[in-house]
């Protein structure tokens, strides 16, 4: 059984278009995140949602829109995509906020390329 | 601030030793460990909490040094399964909004 699932996995586009990237998670955790890894697989956290309420968002542009249905679920719709969003984008989840001695759990990324 | 590791890309034989060290530039006050194979997504190594703390876990452990506000991993006898990226993350409080910072990220290619 697969803790963070998340799809799809791999996505090419075109620039100007729309997309989004589901996340669930099975482990029963409140808190969910989505990272940014770039091409210098620096990771990055773009936001977090605790019991469905954004708690953390880094300074993203607006064309990225998470939505947390419930506490299991973090989608993300990304709008008029740029070349500069080709990345690796994991999904990830934790107890509460994932600082302190709080795992943090990942999903497999998707690997997104715009063209 | 993103906590510094070094070195940035370490290439081994099986059976040598590693250290990676990862620093940060404000108080830490736990430091996690992940390894990240290549096409995969990080997977948790161990999370040490107090300062002068130690842990192992097989033939890696870490230190963690609060007042210099840096952890060191140790890789010993390493195996080509060792293989990957490891980050450092520490977190980052700022009222309610708690977050895991990761490290820049040390790639480390073990050889037969």
């Amino acid at each position: 059984d697969t803790a963070v699932s998340q799809t799809p996995k791999y996505l090419v586009t075109q620039m100007g278009n729309d997309k989004s990237i589901k996340c669930e998670q099975n482990l029963g955790h409140d808190t969910m995140y989505w990272y940014k890894q770039d091409s210098k697989k620096f990771l990055k956290i773009m936001f977090s949602y605790n019991n469905k309420e954004l708690i953390i968002n880094e300074t993203v542009p607006n064309r990225f829109s998470p939505k947390s249905p419930d506490k299991a679920h973090l989608n993300l719709h990304i709008n008029s995509l740029e070349l500069g969003d080709s990345a690796v984008y994991f999904c990830a989840s934790s107890f509460q906020t994932g600082s302190s001695g709080n795992t943090i759990y990942f999903g497999e990324g998707s690997w997104l390329t715009v063209v | 601030q993103q906590p510094v590791q070094s070195p940035q890309a370490v290439i081994l034989r099986e059976g040598e030793d590693a250290v990676i060290n990862c620093s940060s530039s404000k108080a830490l006050y736990s430091v996690h460990w992940y390894r990240q194979k290549h096409g995969e997504a990080p997977v948790f190594l161990m999370i040490l909490l107090k300062g002068g703390e130690q842990k192992g876990h097989e033939k890696i452990s870490a230190s963690f040094n609060e007042k210099k506000q840096q952890s060191s991993l140790y890789l010993t006898a390493s195996q080509l399964s060792y293989s990957g990226t490891y980050f450092c993350g520490t977190p980052s409080y700022g009222g309610a909004t708690n977050k895991l910072i990761f490290g820049t990220g040390t790639l480390l290619a073990v050889q037969p």
